[in-house]
Order: C-alpha cells, then sequence, then structure tokens
C-alpha cells in the first residue's frame, strides 16, 4: 500500500495569488497524479507528474496555471496560480503502487 | 467523449435494504473497471475492480460488482447496507490505451444509511 499526506489540508485565499500544495508518499513511485474534483462534479485530472521530466497536462490545463514540481520519487508540489473563485475545489494527490492511492485532498475556497 | 455515468446522486435506505449503484461507461475495448469509496472524513480508498475473468467481482466488506460487456455496465451491488456503508461511491474505469492512472470518474453516488 502507498500512504500519501498532502499540506495544506485547506486554505481560503485572496483571487490574483497562487497556492502551492505538497504531496508527499510513504514510498517510491515513478508516476504522481493530481486531480481535481469541483463542487457537485466529478474527479478530473488535471496532470501526470513523472520524477526527472515535465509534468504531462491534461485537455484543458495548461503548465502556466498549475506547475508542478516533481523533485523526486516521493514528493511533489502542484501550485494553483493567480487563482480565481473558480478554482475553487479539492485537489487529489494519486499515485499508483501495485492499485491507485489517493491523498486526503486540499480544500481550496478562493474569494 | 469518452463519459462515465452514475445513474443517483443520492440514494438513501434502511438498514439491511439490498444496494445497487448502477455505472456506464461510454467507451468499447478492453477496459479495467474500478469501483471506489470515500467514508465521510476519509480519502478514497479501492472498494473493488475488475481487470479480466469471472465478470461478478468481490470487494470489501461484503460488496460486488458485475461486469456486462454488452452493456457496457459496472453496477456496484450490496444485499444488506449497514449504517457504515454511509459514503459516497465513485466508479472508474480506466479507458483502454490510456496511461496508468488516467481514471475517468463518475460523478458518484451519495449513499446514506438510515440505522
Amino acid at each position: 500500500s502507498a500512504v500519501i499526506s498532502q499540506k495544506p489540508s485547506r486554505d481560503i485565499c485572496q483571487r490574483g495569488t497562487s497556492l502551492t500544495i505538497q504531496c508527499q508518499v510513504d514510498s517510491q513511485v515513478t508516476m504522481m497524479f493530481w486531480y481535481r474534483q469541483q463542487p457537485g462534479q466529478s474527479l478530473t485530472l488535471i496532470a501526470t507528474a513523472n520524477q526527472g521530466s515535465e509534468a504531462t497536462y491534461e485537455s484543458g490545463f495548461v503548465i502556466d496555471k498549475f506547475p508542478i514540481s516533481r523533485p523526486n520519487l516521493t514528493f511533489s508540489t502542484l501550485t494553483v496560480s493567480n487563482m480565481s473563485p473558480e478554482d475553487s475545489s479539492i485537489y487529489l494527490c494519486s499515485v499508483v503502487h501495485n492499485e491507485q492511492f489517493f491523498g486526503p485532498g486540499t480544500r481550496l475556497t478562493v474569494l | 467523449a469518452q463519459s462515465v455515468s452514475q445513474h443517483n446522486h443520492h440514494v438513501i435506505l434502511s438498514e439491511a435494504a439490498s444496494l445497487e449503484l448502477g455505472c456506464n461507461y461510454s467507451y468499447g475495448g478492453t477496459v479495467n473497471l474500478f469501483w471506489y469509496v470515500q467514508y465521510p472524513g476519509q480519502h478514497l480508498q479501492l472498494l473493488l475492480k475488475y481487470f479480466s475473468g469471472d465478470p461478478l467481482v468481490k470487494g470489501i466488506k461484503g460488496f460486488e460488482a458485475e461486469f456486462i460487456k454488452s452493456k457496457f455496465s459496472f453496477n456496484l451491488r450490496k444485499p444488506s447496507v449497514q449504517w457504515s456503508d454511509t459514503a459516497e461511491y465513485f466508479c472508474a474505469p480506466h479507458p483502454p490505451g490510456g496511461s496508468q492512472g488516467n481514471l475517468i470518474f463518475g460523478k458518484g453516488t451519495k449513499l446514506s444509511v438510515k440505522p
């Protein structure tokens, strides 16, 4: 199994600012994933982050808005840049380690 | 476009009632199918999965799901629910050719079980 922690667990931010979300895994994994769950919606994959290469973004998501770092095999960050109220969501980190595991999520509210 | 449909947004049952949550997906080919559950205040966790073989798969806590290829369905069932099954349930097929981890999630079904 894999245990995933995220920081912060929640935050309230002002429009135009940026927030960096951290994801820590208790085992080394090749691929880490960032998802978003907007209110009343399903989880949507934002990007896949492999260690040592640039993240791969899904349609509708761009690096300038959601820059990702993956400095090693147990850690990743997702930054939500120049936030607007539409970015209010739960952001989840996920890894595949025999099966797919999810972090507890970061609940972001943008005012 | 690839999509997943969960038929019920919110299901309310009494304890010991039987449960069936519908899930249909829109694409053909070989797919891997998952159900995830999120208990109040907890992480998403895997409930059960289907890759191949017997289309009736058993998961944790007495849940099972049946893959019906002709109907593009993977419905979740439990013969007798308990109050502790109160949670949100997500169907998540992994589309053919997609990269590992690229699950497409349904909107979820919230299950409330009355004691």
